[in-house]
């Protein structure tokens, strides 16, 4: 089983700052099938990224993901006002055939 | 537009039964894997079920696998979630959800707005 953990659990940052979010993987992550999703207070999530670092149709440039193996980052690169939101990641793979989410990082307003 | 939408949520007793369906609409349904994602109130999203778009394999998660069924019909569009054996841990907001490795041919992703589940005497 797959464990991933997010960190930090909370980030203060200001609109117009770099953020940076991590997700990290108990077992290497199979074939890159890793996603990054945004969910804004009261809404159902969103899916930003997928196989590690493609962006979704329609998401913003500013948002980009990367990493490899266990270690994986969501990077947004100016913060607008509409970011400040919780972002989870999830691993998706058969093997093991699990599909499980990180505890997610919450994205505050400093 | 895409639409995703769940219904058959409710309050139930524990033990008993429940069953969740989501209709999808605009865009091409055979295309996506389906996914039941839950929110328990104040909490983070757990992974419950994955379907793939044939409908030919299915994933559970430890916690509910043995109790719940996911299942599909492409020729109505439409995505079910059989839950038996419901006790409190269960209660949550479930999604509907497309998902994510089918991101890998569609660029896209597609999330319901949810069902609250509540098991409570």
């Amino acid at each position: 089983e797959i464990v991933l953990t997010q960190s930090p659990g909370t980030l203060s940052l200001s609109p117009g700052e770099r953020a940076t979010l991590s997700c990290r993987a108990s077992q290497s992550v199979t074939s890159n099938f890793l996603a990054w999703y945004q969910q804004r207070r009261g809404q159902a999530p969103r899916l930003l990224i997928y196989e590690v670092f493609r962006r979704a149709t329609g998401i913003p440039d500013r948002f980009s993901g990367s990493g490899y193996g266990t270690d994986f980052t969501l990077t947004i690169s100016r913060l607008e006002p509409e970011d400040f939101a919780v972002y989870y990641c999830q691993h998706y793979a058969t093997s093991p055939p699990m599909y499980p989410f990180g505890q997610g990082t919450k994205l505050e307003i400093k | 537009q895409v639409h995703l939408v769940e219904s058959g949520g409710g309050v139930v007793q524990p033990g008993r039964s429940l069953r969740l369906s989501c209709a999808a609409s605009g865009f091409t349904f055979t295309n996506y894997g389906m996914q039941w994602v839950r929110q328990a109130r104040g909490k983070g999203l757990e992974w419950v079920a994955v379907i793939s778009n044939d409908g030919g394999a299915t994933l559970y998660a430890d916690s509910v696998r043995g109790r719940f069924t996911i299942s599909r019909d492409n020729s109505r569009n439409t995505l079910d979630l059989q839950m038996n054996s419901l006790s409190a841990e269960d209660t949550a907001v479930y999604y509907c959800a497309t998902s994510p490795r089918s991101a890998s041919s569609t660029g896209t992703g597609y999330w319901g707005q949810g069902s609250l589940v509540t098991v409570s005497s």
